[in-house]
């Protein structure tokens, strides 16, 4: 079962117009990380925020995380045509050390 | 530095067939996975492992044997491919493991089970 879950499934936008996408969890978590993967690649980390932060820059990039809400969110502002990819969600359970677990992702196409 | 490599890139195999799939990383990883990935599913974690000579079931561990005899490498056993195998495989690393470092992933095998 998945224990990541995103929202929206797809998003278009364009060129210079920010994206934000959410992921809600089920269980208590020690990390919540977000990756990108371009079209028939592999995922590539783009930030994690640890339970006790609440939120996380890395350039254009900003994660949020509330954990009484079970939720994060993800905001990439000024948004690129390179920007275009599935986004995925993963926590890592506090009780099943190990095994890192992904949503099933949000695809975001930015239009020039 | 090469990161985590996978081959082959792409295979196909007919029903009932065995096959590894290879992962090899060179960043002195502790901690290395099998996902695979299916349209609208994510990924799905099959098997990982904490170190050399040891290793544990994920969420989809049947039909798949790993094992863990060196540091870089974590192969990938079919035993009996079935069409229900039929997916794209990555094989991810991390330093510490995934409570408290992220995965660094290869770029997948593409397999097709006919």
């Amino acid at each position: 079962s998945q224990q990541g879950e995103e929202d929206p499934q797809a998003l278009s936008i364009q060129e210079g117009e920010n994206a934000t996408m959410n992921c809600s969890y089920k269980t208590s978590i020690n990390n919540l990380q977000w990756y990108r993967q371009n079209s028939g690649r592999g995922l590539v980390h783009l930030i994690l925020i640890r339970s006790n932060e609440r939120e996380k820059h890395s350039g254009r990039l900003r994660v949020t995380l509330d954990t009484s809400k079970k939720s994060s969110s993800l905001l990439i502002t000024a948004s690129r045509a390179a920007d275009t990819a599935s986004y995925f969600c993963a926590t890592s359970p506090t009780d099943s050390w190990g095994k890192l677990q992904f949503g099933a992702g949000t695809q975001v196409v930015v239009t020039p | 530095n090469a990161g985590v490599t996978q081959t082959p890139k792409f295979q196909v195999l007919k029903t009932g067939q065995s096959m590894t799939l290879q992962c090899a990383q060179d960043m002195n990883h502790e901690y290395m996975s099998w996902y695979r990935q299916d349209p609208g599913m994510g990924l799905r974690l099959i098997h990982y492992s904490v170190g050399a000579g040891i290793t544990d079931q994920g969420e989809v561990p049947n039909g798949y044997n790993v094992s863990r005899s060196t540091t870089e490498d974590f192969p990938l056993r079919l035993l009996s491919a079935a069409p229900s195998q039929t997916s794209v495989y990555f094989c991810a690393s991390s330093y510490s493991g995934t409570a408290q470092s992220p995965l660094h992933f290869g770029n997948g095998t593409r397999l097709t089970v006919t």
